[in-house]
């Protein structure tokens, strides 16, 4: 099955710089990448998300890349402010059993200001 | 509003207890799901379900049962809960594999089982 490996497990930045968290898979078939947001004491949710038709997707200061033949796809956010300090999430699937996601162990980033 | 509903929200119970974790959705999502989340392991399915009267196994389906006879509920059943079961539990939903988007989580459910 698939399997998802997260790094680093945790982030310190200081406000303004940018952050970027890493994560590699191991089922080649995956083709579907969202990232979750999860701040102390509340639900994840869902920031972003990226197909494996798609090397790269923006959002802002927010951005998600993708790299199919290394089995590797990263977070990257700019200009980081405090209320960007959660913890961060990867996960994979493929988009025909797209319930079937399964999560890296999280990053916990912290902004200092 | 749009929303994932988990109930209870806190549950303390003894070993052995039988306990149901109740989850319902007003989004007429297809896809449900259960994990559960424990610190350094990130969040492991549990089981899933595709659609009414189907389910499947997750990651980690040892001791919980799941049924999903309506399209908007999706319990977690726990028969005999041991302590290895004390974690946050969250349920979330999708739409089926025809629509572009990812789960909708509920608020979780922190289970301590002593």
């Amino acid at each position: 099955g698939e399997n998802v490996e997260q790094h680093p497990s945790t982030l310190s930045v200081q406000e303004g710089d940018s952050a970027v968290i890493k994560c590699t898979y191991s089922d080649s078939a995956s083709n579907y990448f969202p990232w979750y947001k999860q701040e102390l004491g509340k639900r994840p949710q869902l920031i972003i998300d990226i197909r494996s038709n798609v090397g790269e997707k923006k959002d802002q200061r927010i951005a998600v890349t993708l790299n199919k033949t290394a089995k590797h796809f990263s977070l990257h956010i700019t200009e980081t402010q405090p209320e960007d300090s959660a913890v961060y999430f990867c996960a994979a699937s493929r988009s025909v059993y797209r319930n079937k996601l399964v999560f890296g162990a999280g990053t916990i980033l912290r902004v200092k200001s | 509003e749009a929303q994932v509903t988990q109930n209870p929200r806190y549950l303390i119970t003894v070993t052995g207890k039988k306990l149901t974790v109740t989850c319902s959705q007003n989004m007429n999502h297809e896809y449900m799901s259960w994990y559960r989340q424990d610190p350094g392991l990130g969040l492991r399915q549990i089981y899933y379900s595709m659609n009414v009267e189907v389910t499947d196994k997750g990651d980690v389906p040892e001791g919980y049962k799941v049924s999903r006879k309506e399209k908007r509920n999706f319990p977690l059943i726990l028969e005999s809960p041991s302590p290895n079961q004390t974690s946050l539990y969250f349920c979330a939903s999708s739409f089926g594999r025809d629509r572009e988007n990812g789960y909708t989580f509920g608020s979780g459910t922190r289970l301590t089982v002593v």
